[in-house]
């Protein structure tokens, strides 16, 4: 069955600074892999997906993710946090031939001044 | 939150009774999905739809019920079987491949009294 975890329930980091979110997949087949970001009370915002292709992934706001086969992660980083990054982000895989998303319990990013 | 609608943003719901949450999109997406959000467990698939008059369950469809009359719209019904639905209420859509991006509307929060 596909499957993602996210080892770490929260991350802390002081802005200015880089930032790692940890995501690892188990999948059969090719992996497509996806990271979402949300605020409170709202809905996912997409921002990255990672297909086919170069291993670091470039997105939105300036995060990339980073494909590791070897490792089966993919990471999602960004080189200089700011606190408007604060919030929960979810790595996600295809659930297969019904399209769905299967995700991981999500990471709280809390990024101070 | 791109195109897709959802209403209420909070909806309450006295025990023993029925309520339907509307998820509108203009994006042309085939598929469409219903997701809940519980805290700490990520998002689990409730219905989804891949074409009009056409639906499927996921992995929490009991208690849940979904039409799909139109392309543009699927809305849930939640039914007094559903034992515990306080929750977070995600809809999404996308093409329908497994490599697409899923676009999420901006939440219904249902809460029991």
């Amino acid at each position: 069955a596909q499957s993602v975890a996210q080892p770490e329930d929260q991350v802390n980091v002081a802005e200015g600074n880089p930032l790692t979110v940890k995501c690892t997949y188990s999948v059969s087949g090719n992996p497509y892999l996806f990271w979402y970001v949300q605020y409170p009370n709202r809905g996912l915002q997409f921002l990255l997906k990672y297909i086919t292709g170069d291993n670091l992934v470039k997105g939105s706001y300036g995060f990339e993710a980073e494909f590791n086969k070897s490792q089966t992660s993919f990471h999602l980083k960004k080189p200089s946090a700011l606190v408007s990054d604060s919030a929960l982000y979810f790595c996600a895989t295809e659930g297969g031939s019904q399209g769905n998303l299967i995700f991981g319990k999500g990471t709280k990013l809390s990024v101070k001044p | 939150d791109g195109g897709i609608t959802q209403s209420p943003k909070y909806l309450f719901r006295k025990e023993g009774q029925n309520v339907t949450l509307s998820c509108e999109q203009n994006l042309n997406h085939d598929a469409m999905y219903w997701y809940r959000q519980d805290p700490g467990q990520g998002l689990r698939l409730i219905y989804y739809s891949q074409i009009v008059n056409d639906f499927q369950k996921g992995d929490i469809a009991e208690g849940y019920s979904v039409s799909r009359e139109k392309k543009e719209s699927f809305p849930l019904t939640v039914t007094s079987a559903q034992k515990n639905p306080t929750a977070f209420y995600l809809c999404a859509s996308s093409s329908g491949l497994n490599t697409d991006t899923q676009y999420f509307g901006p939440g219904t929060r249902l809460t029991v009294l």
